[in-house]
C-alpha cells in the first residue's frame, strides 16, 4: 500500500506566478492537511480537509487555497507568489475522525523555491 | 489562536545520557499530543503519542508525560545514541487541527 504521495517534489517559480501542489492520501484516509515548513522551523498549519470540506484553516493569506476531490486527493494552490513562500510544503493524511486522535502521516513534501 | 511552545531549541547530550524536551499548549480543547522525528531532508515521522486520558506512556527508550491541568507535556529519551540526532517536534491536536512546536535538535556527543 502506497503512503502519502506528493507532486511535484521540487519546483522553481518566480515572484507573481502561481503554483499547484498535489497530494494523494493513504488509501482509506479521508482527511488531508497541508503544512508549510520553512527551513529550521516547525510545520505551520495551512488547511485541513475532510470529506471534501474545509475543516480548519491556519493563519495564511487568501493567496493560499485548497480543495479536496471525491477520491480524497487534494490540491494546494498559491497565487501571486512571494519570495517568502519558498518552503517545503507537506501534505499529511489521516482517517479524519473528530475524536481528536488525528494521527497524521506525512508525505515527502514539495520543495518550492520562489526567485 | 492556538499555540505550541517547545523548549529547548537545541540540546547537547552526552551519548548514553537522557534528554528531555518540554512543550506547552494554549488550546484547552487539545486532547491528542503526538511527537514527530524529522531527519535531515526527510519527512516527519510519528515516534510516540499520548491521549488526554493518559498521564504517561513509554515505548522502549522514549516516554511521554502529560499534565493537562498545566497544559504541558514532555518527551524523555533515555540512553541517547547517535541515531537520535534529528529534529523533534511536539504537537497538540483538538478536533481537526494539529499545531506543531518549533522543534528541538539534540546533538548527541560521542
Amino acid at each position: 500500500d502506497a503512503g502519502v504521495t506528493q507532486s511535484p517534489t521540487h519546483l522553481i517559480k518566480t515572484r507573481g506566478q502561481h503554483v499547484t501542489l498535489r497530494c494523494s492520501p493513504i488509501s482509506g484516509h479521508k482527511s488531508v492537511s497541508w503544512y508549510q515548513q520553512v527551513l529550521g522551523q516547525g510545520p505551520q498549519f495551512i488547511f485541513q480537509y475532510y470529506e471534501k470540506e474545509e475543516r480548519g484553516r491556519g493563519n495564511f493569506p487568501d493567496r493560499f487555497s485548497a480543495r479536496q476531490f471525491p477520491n480524497y486527493s487534494s490540491e494546494l494552490n498559491v497565487n501571486a507568489l512571494l519570495l517568502g513562500d519558498s518552503a517545503l510544503y507537506l501534505c499529511a493524511s489521516s482517517l479524519g475522525t473528530s475524536s481528536g486522535a488525528n494521527v497524521l502521516t506525512f508525505g515527502a513534501g514539495s520543495r518550492l523555491t520562489v526567485l | 489562536g492556538e499555540n505550541v511552545e517547545q523548549h529547548p531549541s537545541t540540546l547537547s547530550v552526552q551519548e548514553g545520557d537522557s534528554a528531555v524536551i518540554k512543550c506547552t499548549y494554549s488550546d484547552s480543547a487539545s486532547n491528542y499530543f503526538p511527537w514527530y522525528k524529522q531527519e535531515l531532508g526527510k519527512r516527519p515521522q510519528l515516534i510516540i503519542d499520548i491521549r488526554s486520558n493518559v498521564g504517561e506512556k513509554k515505548d522502549q527508550r522514549i516516554a511521554v508525560t502529560l499534565n493537562k491541568t498545566a497544559k504541558h507535556f514532555s518527551l524523555h529519551i533515555t540512553e541517547t545514541q547517535p541515531e537520535d540526532s534529528a529534529v523533534y517536534f511536539c504537537a497538540a491536536s483538538g478536533g481537526f487541527k494539529t499545531i506543531f512546536g518549533a522543534g528541538t535538535r539534540p546533538f548527541v556527543k560521542a
